[in-house]
């Protein structure tokens, strides 16, 4: 089975810090990872993705992602927050033997200035 | 660019009404699904869809039917509603298989059930 944990629902940020969002993941097989960001009222939109190429992934607006399996972790990173990066985050898992995504239950990004 | 579209974007039904969401997509993709997302629960599968004719059940299918007549079109009915259907139905489609490719979603529609 397979399942995806964040941790920390709430995370809150000066602006100008570290960004650091936790995503820990549990799959039988080599997994796909994602994390995708939902702004108000809108859909997700994808963040980054990790397909087994490069451990380090880099998403739009400079957020890093880095794929560890013996830590089974895809923690998303940015060096510097913006206002604009207040919004909720989800990670997520698929399996290469699978049609399915599972989503994480989200962390609320508060930026404050 | 339309993408994913969802209508209606917001709907106020009474507990034993039956109503369908719409989904369409102009991407081709052969993969769609609807998610329900209810406060701290993240994202839940109802149904998904690898091609026309094809669907199957997600995590949490029951009270809801899925059809796929046409790869644009993948419409989500509610028979006999209940309030613990009330949430936030998104649609999304993807264009991998195997879960390789991202998804794409709709701006999602907000439904209530009194």
């Amino acid at each position: 089975a397979q399942s995806v944990t964040q941790l920390g629902s709430h995370v809150s940020v000066s602006e100008g810090a570290l960004v650091l969002l936790r995503c820990n993941y549990s799959s039988s097989v080599p997994p796909y990872l994602f994390w995708y960001v939902q702004y108000p009222n809108q859909g997700l939109q994808l963040l980054l993705k990790y397909t087994s190429a490069a451990t380090l992934v880099k998403g739009i607006n400079d957020f890093e992602a880095e794929f560890k399996k013996s830590e089974t972790s895809f923690h998303l990173t940015k060096p510097s927050a913006h206002m604009s990066d207040a919004a909720e985050y989800f990670c997520a898992v698929s399996v290469r033997t699978g049609n399915q995504f599972y989503f994480g239950t989200g962390t609320s990004l508060t930026v404050i200035p | 660019n339309a993408g994913v579209t969802q209508t209606p974007k917001f709907r106020i039904l009474k507990i034993g009404q039956s109503m369908t969401l719409q989904c369409a997509q102009d991407m081709n993709h052969n993969y769609m699904y609807w998610y329900r997302q209810d406060p701290g629960m993240g994202l839940k599968l109802i149904y998904y869809s690898v091609g026309a004719g094809i669907t199957d059940k997600g995590e949490v299918p029951n009270g809801y039917n899925v059809s796929r007549s046409t790869t644009e079109d993948f419409p989500l009915r509610l028979e006999l509603a209940a309030p613990s259907q009330t949430s936030v139905y998104f649609c999304a489609s993807s264009y991998l298989a195997g879960g390789a490719g991202e998804l794409f979603f709709g701006e999602g529609s907000r439904l209530t059930v009194l």
